[in-house]
């Protein structure tokens, strides 16, 4: 149980291009999902809460106009990295969790390269 | 003080002894505990949780906590050069927000 599916696992593409990535929780229902960005060799970093129906809640020096998350449904959430940059080439992992004291669950990751 | 903090390595452990991950955390309130795999290129898998003082059972996994002293580790006992990976602490505090340790790397000699 506790499948987290990331999609895509991979994503080249060009400068100025805005690249969306999904994130569904497969067995149960996620009340709170995660965004995390993690560059070579560096620990994970959280850039943004979501809740089901409510804003995200975005961490100090993350941008939520550049960064943009959607939580329509308790077992999805969507990231889009608007007019993406060779500088927000990382590898994106959502996570999810269904609530109290439960540990979130990690999709695959997807990792992002921009030209 | 960082809120989760953990040595971040390496640590090399010879094939079949027993690796000790260790992890010390700031706030008391905290309640429940996780240790998460990290290899190398992919994301995070679960390998233990932990609510209560004591230890924590599972295979080759044994998790350990100590509330009074701030502290959590995990044992593998039998280690396999499979474990070779960055293991993560993790901890939920009080407001529910769960924050990571940057991990340590933990290397298995064969």
């Amino acid at each position: 149980g506790a499948v987290v599916s990331q999609h895509p696992s991979r994503v080249i593409c060009k400068s100025g291009t805005s690249v969306k990535i999904e994130c569904r929780s497969l067995d149960f229902q996620a009340t709170t999902m995660f965004w995390y960005r993690q560059f070579p060799k560096q620990s994970l970093m959280l850039m943004a809460t979501s809740n089901e129906g409510s804003k995200a809640t975005y961490e100090q020096g993350v941008e939520k106009d550049k960064f943009l998350i959607n939580h329509a449904s308790l077992t999805l959430s969507t990231l889009t990295v608007t007019s993406a940059h060779p500088e927000d080439s990382s590898f994106y992992i959502c996570s999810a969790m269904s609530g109290g004291n439960q540990p979130q669950h990690f999709g695959d990751g997807t990792r992002l390269s921009i030209l | 003080q960082k809120e989760v903090e953990q040595n971040s390595g390496p640590l090399s452990v010879p094939e079949g002894a027993i690796a000790s991950l260790n992890c010390t955390y700031s706030d008391r309130g905290s309640q429940s505990f996780f240790w998460y795999r990290q290899y190398s290129g992919k994301s995070p898998e679960l390998i233990m949780f932990i609510y209560s003082n004591g230890d924590k059972e599972d295979g080759r996994f044994t998790a350990q906590l100590n509330k009074a002293s701030q502290y959590v580790s995990l044992l593998i006992r039998d280690s396999q050069p499979s474990d070779s990976a960055t293991y993560l602490c993790a901890v939920m505090r009080r407001d529910d927000k769960i924050i990571f340790g940057k991990g340590t790397r933990l290397h298995i000699l064969p």
